[in-house]
């Protein structure tokens, strides 16, 4: 049973920058599987923020996309998310999700199966 | 970006009842949608992916429909740990897109 474990600091101030690690457990980050991090702000929908492939290669959204870097360790099996020049519209629940993929008749479905339980994250001075 | 737009956006139900939840794309999706149930203080949950296929261990009460643009979710029968918020997805292309939610509660 994979499962996903966030952690990082549930505070950080205005300008500064968020930093979160994803722990995985049960299966190896060096999978086929893409690794996601989905962030749903109080009260509010669910808000994608980027993938990381095992070989590093990542995918953001454009949105965060010149603040944002995601990194993975194979030696600790964790993935982690740095997001800069934060602000309070940066507070919010973020989680990380791993992406599995379903073929059918050649085409690729993705969609997020593992889900860590959230790290919450407020911005304030 | 893709936008994802569902109806209502709330719902009081009873259980037993069957429920539908609507999920409309602004563009073609194909079959890229993907379903997932939220309850409070917990992270979501999929429920069906690729418009129609059943996750693992996901009760049968619980289908998807459709393709295109247009989306279903339906509840043949409620349960009491059915009430819940529940988004789509589409994962046609990044970057991938969620609806706004539909909470369903209790009558």
């Amino acid at each position: 049973q994979v499962q996903l474990q966030e952690s990082g600091p549930g505070l950080v101030k205005p300008s500064g920058t968020l930093s979160l690690t994803c722990a995985v457990s049960g299966g190896s980050i060096s999978s086929s599987n893409l690794w996601n991090w989905v962030r749903q702000p109080p009260g509010k929908g669910l808000e994608w923020i980027g993938e990381i492939y095992h070989s590093g290669s990542t995918n953001y959204n454009p949105s965060l996309k010149t603040r944002v870097t995601m990194s993975i360790d194979k030696s600790k099996n964790q993935v982690s998310l740095k997001l800069r020049s934060v602000t309070a519209a940066d507070t919010a629940i973020y989680y990380c999700a791993r992406a599995n993929v379903y073929y059918y008749d050649s085409s690729g479905y993705y969609y997020f199966d593992y889900w860590g339980q959230g790290s919450p994250v407020t911005v304030s001075s | 970006d893709i936008q994802m737009t569902q109806s209502p956006s709330s719902l009081s139900a009873s259980v037993g009842d069957r429920v539908t939840i609507t999920c409309r794309a602004s563009q073609n999706i194909n079959s890229y949608l993907n379903w997932y149930q939220q309850k409070p203080g917990q992270a979501p949950n999929l429920l069906i992916y690729a418009a129609f296929t059943l996750q693992s261990g996901v009760p049968s009460r619980f289908s998807g429909s459709g393709s295109g643009t247009d989306f279903t979710l339906t509840i043949s029968s409620l349960q009491l740990e059915d009430f819940a918020t529940y988004y789509c997805q589409q994962s046609y292309n990044t970057p991938y897109t969620f609806g706004q939610g539909t909470k369903l509660e209790i009558k």
